[in-house]
């Protein structure tokens, strides 16, 4: 299985501010049709898992472009800028490029 | 507006059986591929499985983790996902998420949770 390593576990940010979430996997999620299927996700407290960004970099229909997701390879990054109260949560990495399908740890996102 | 609403949860039994269900609405459900993704408290998502659409011959793919003991299946014309489990073990106890899948699981329904004891 392809094993999701995210860091930090958790993080505190203050209002306004900016922070980085890390993602890296065990083996190179490019497809074989040249995708790379990695994916972002947030679990707002009480609520199911919402996609934010796919294929790497692309925001989800209605996501705001606070949320930006770069990388490549096995390294992948998702910046939130100007945080905002409704941003805090567990966020999560996927790969959907291998069966099965996996998840990172998660990352906890708290606001000072 | 997509919908996805699970159903079919509870408490079961060891060695026990249980079927989900998940209906969908706001979305030609007939087209896209399909996943049930679970969550045990406090734990990261796990997928379990993903039925492609009639075009595709309604293939499926399992984690290693369920093959063999779940099923899952799908309904066109009703519009509904389901899940067969069997031989329920108290590691299967989380919440149960069906998803419309299109590379990755894009939408996710709110969950029916499962409680695997005696």
């Amino acid at each position: 299985d392809v094993v999701m390593t995210q860091t930090p576990v958790s993080l505190s940010v203050s209002l306004g501010g900016q922070v980085s979430i890390s993602c890296r996997s065990s083996q190179s999620l490019v497809h074989n049709n040249g995708n790379t299927y990695l994916s972002w996700y947030l679990q707002k407290p009480g609520q199911s898992p919402q996609l934010l960004i796919y294929k790497v970099s692309n925001r989800f229909s209605g996501i705001s472009d606070r949320f930006s997701g770069s990388g490549s390879g096995t390294d992948f990054t998702l910046k939130i800028s100007r945080v905002e109260p409704d941003d805090l949560g567990v966020y999560y990495c996927g790969q959907g490029t291998q069966y099965p399908l996996t998840f990172g740890s998660g990352t906890k996102l708290e606001i000072k | 507006e997509v919908k996805l609403l699970e159903s079919g949860g509870g408490l079961v039994q060891p060695g026990g059986s249980l079927r989900l269900s998940c209906a969908a609405s706001g979305f030609t459900f007939a087209d896209f591929y399909m996943s049930w993704i679970r969550q045990s408290p406090g734990k990261a998502p796990e997928w379990l499985s993903f039925i492609r659409n009639k075009a595709n011959s309604y293939t499926t793919e399992y984690n290693p983790s369920v093959k063999g003991r779940f099923t899952i299946s799908r309904d066109d014309t009703q519009n509904v996902l389901y899940l067969q489990m069997n031989t329920l073990r108290a590691e299967d106890t989380a919440i149960y998420y069906c998803a419309k899948h299109r590379g990755v699981p894009d939408f996710w329904g709110p969950g029916t949770m499962v409680t695997v004891s005696s």
